[in-house]
């Protein structure tokens, strides 16, 4: 049974640039949701999504966007990227949202360097 | 505003003693906490989660423990092991509608031989 997976694991962007990371959920999850974790830091959610729909989302921009496909996997898109979008990407899902005892399980990130 | 503290930021113990980690928060209303276990470049893996009627949770040489009149969580490892070595990380989400999780910024254990 495989767990959440992520791809790329690694990239190099440019500034300005736009990217995408793709995020599988673990087998019979159907909530996906993304965070960023900053070199030291803790993550810090993004958004999750639930049924196709982004459902919660936390304290960024509108550049940064996702989606959830059918299958209930998820992309992440982040345009105009920043050097503070340097970071690592982490994508978690679990059955049903963030609610009593539900395990999260937590792929291992996507590691995006922008230059 | 949800916070979530976490102390000591970092800790060196001897392979074979025991620790404790502390968190603080100020998430409400509480649903569920969590500690979980990151090794450095790795996605982060659950050690434990407690819901508000319990107070202790234990999995293998980690315990979990939790007061929810204080909000404050602890987790204590036994017998400390070289694989140890990893950042732990208390997250602590809210009911209510919003399910955002808070996160802390973790304690980073260092275990030596």
């Amino acid at each position: 049974d495989a767990g959440v997976t992520q791809s790329p694991t690694h990239l190099i962007k440019t500034r300005g640039q736009q990217v995408t990371l793709r995020c599988s959920p673990k087998s019979g999850h159907d909530t996906v949701s993304w965070y960023q974790q900053a070199l030291g830091q803790g993550p810090q959610f993004i958004f999750q999504y639930y049924e196709e729909e982004e459902r919660q989302r936390g304290n960024f921009p509108d550049r940064f966007s996702g989606h959830q496909f059918p299958n209930y996997s998820s992309e992440l898109n982040v345009n105009a990227l920043l050097l503070g979008d340097s970071a690592l990407y982490l994508c978690a899902s679990s059955l049903g949202r963030d609610s009593s005892g539900n395990t999260i399980y937590f792929g291992e990130g996507s590691w995006l360097t922008v230059v | 505003k949800n916070q979530v503290e976490q102390s000591p930021q970092s800790l060196i113990i001897l392979e074979g003693k025991n620790c404790t980690l502390q968190c603080n928060y100020t998430v409400s209303p509480f649903s569920n906490l969590r500690w979980y276990k990151q090794d450095t470049g790795r996605g982060p893996v659950s050690l434990t989660i407690m819901t508000f009627s319990e107070n202790t949770k234990s999995n293998g040489r980690y315990t979990a423990t939790l007061d929810a009149d204080t909000k404050q969580s602890s987790l204590h490892i036994t017998a400390s092991q070289l694989s140890d070595s990893a950042s732990y990380i208390c997250v602590v989400t809210a009911s209510g509608g919003s399910y955002i999780p808070t996160f802390g910024r973790g304690t980073s254990l260092i275990v030596h031989p």
